[in-house]
């Protein structure tokens, strides 16, 4: 299968703790995308790529949070020191060359954060 | 600020049967797009269908269509025949053209399909 897979699906983590969520795109899609859903939400935007370069970061994204695609395949979501209002369903996705303006992602399961 | 409004937090429609949910959103811009994407339990989201605010026409796609009100700042998906596979999260998204990546979702309408 050549969809959009994120791993860990879940992580149960303790305040204070670090946690990393990687995302493999579909291999020709060139933008990422990062969004964060919580419980009877829509998903929000956090921040996006084009290749290797972070284009866009939503306010959302605060200091504890850094995202990175260091070869414009695959990205990583890091939180830092954990709080439990971080539990939520992180979600990545991508698009094809040319399409990405249009907003048609494909996205993947999702990884769910549980913060205790 | 952009926001997208879904009013319906659940709906349920009958097999067979025809279902709309509806999609209110603000914006100041002329030029964006709008979308309805499906998320199933524990499946990934999906793109059901999307309508340039350009284009007076209403998007179809096979048993799903919108009405867009462009001046009414409406975009409300019709989900004719409705079928077991079609229950899901529904959510209704907005992205402007030319400018942010950022896609703008509602609160999501929960579908159920009985039997």
């Amino acid at each position: 299968d050549t969809g959009v897979s994120q791993d860990p699906r879940h992580k149960i983590t303790k305040r204070g703790q670090n946690v990393t969520f990687r995302c493999d795109p579909i291999s020709e899609h060139n933008r990422l995308y990062w969004y964060r859903q919580t419980l009877g939400q829509g998903p929000e935007f956090l921040t996006y790529f084009q290749n290797e370069a972070q284009l866009e970061k939503s306010r959302l994204l605060s200091d504890r949070f850094s995202a990175e695609r260091p070869k414009g395949s695959f990205s990583t979501l890091e939180i830092q020191r954990t709080e439990q209002g971080d539990s939520a369903m992180y979600l990545c996705a991508s698009s094809l060359p040319g399409t990405g303006d249009t907003g048609e992602l494909f996205f993947g399961e999702g990884s769910r954060l549980t913060v205790l | 600020a952009q926001t997208v409004t879904q009013s319906q937090p659940e709906m349920s429609v009958q097999e067979a049967e025809t279902v709309t949910l509806s999609c209110t959103y603000d914006t100041s811009e002329s030029d964006y797009y709008l979308f309805w994407y499906k998320q199933p339990p524990s499946r990934q989201m999906i793109l059901v269908i999307r309508q340039e605010a350009y284009k007076q026409q209403n998007a179809t796609e096979n048993r799903f269509s919108v009405n867009f009100q462009k001046a009414a700042k409406s975009f409300s998906l019709k989900i004719s025949d409705s079928q077991l596979g079609d229950a899901a999260m529904y959510f209704c998204a907005y992205k402007v053209q030319g400018g942010s990546e950022k896609l703008v979702f509602g609160k999501g309408t929960k579908l159920t399909v009985n039997p």
